[in-house]
């Protein structure tokens, strides 16, 4: 399944500054694109979510863009904090199905 | 907050065996999921349950995959003649059904290892 990909497998960033995660996707049926977090050993953590509609959502430290035409969406952090230091996933369903389908996923290291 | 409780943590079980996963969701959540994560690659979707049904599946929910919401408050996976490859995080999530401004609710996964 490729419908939804993240090609950076690992981010380092520095406390304070900005982590930007990209995601494509292929499948123009989606209509939810999300964000978990994961640590070792845990479920994943819901993030933030935003429909096909919209282009662009805020949730305190957390941004997420979607560029419908390109079929792109990123992940903003800032400031970047220790504590973000975890896998994150993007993922995106159609709303017919609440099917979520997932990238591989990117690693991100805050470094302090 | 409220939490999807997964049992057990870790699982070891010989090739052949059965093994039932067990997930308790959020009690007032109506849609369940079995999702699974075979190391070092994607979280890969199993199966949905909604109104003691299955909603959907996917080509790896083949007929050794069953899903039972056998009381109100657990929903279980059950592996019936395991093998390797089943080998895996499995992981259990609900949702309200109302949409996803909040995502679906993951448990903390059962790590399933097949001897």
């Amino acid at each position: 399944d490729q419908q939804v990909k993240q090609n950076s497998p690992s981010l380092s960033v520095q406390e304070g500054r900005i982590s930007i995660l990209n995601c494509d996707y292929t499948n123009s049926m989606f209509d939810y694109f999300l964000w978990y977090k994961k640590y070792p050993a845990e479920g994943p953590t819901f993030l933030i979510s935003i429909s096909s509609i919209k282009d662009k959502n805020e949730d305190g430290r957390f941004t997420v863009f979607l560029n419908k035409s390109a079929k792109h969406l990123s992940l903003h952090i800032v400031p970047s904090q220790p504590g973000d230091s975890a896998v994150y996933f993007c993922a995106a369903t159609p709303l017919a199905d609440y099917k979520l389908s997932f990238g591989a996923g990117t690693t991100v290291t805050v470094r302090a | 907050e409220p939490e999807v409780t997964q049992t057990p943590s870790h699982q070891v079980t010989q090739m052949g065996q059965e093994v039932i996963l067990r997930c308790v969701p959020i009690s007032n959540h109506l849609y369940f999921y079995w999702y699974r994560q075979i190391l070092g690659q994607k979280v890969e979707f199993l199966v949905s349950f909604y109104n003691n049904e299955i909603s959907e599946k996917s080509e790896i929910f083949d007929d050794q995959f069953s899903v039972e919401r056998p009381d109100g408050s657990n929903f279980t996976l059950k592996i019936r003649s395991t093998k390797l490859e089943d080998s895996a995080m499995y992981f259990c999530a609900s949702s309200d059904g109302t949409g996803f401004q909040d995502g679906y609710t993951f448990g903390s996964g059962t790590r399933l290892t097949v001897v």
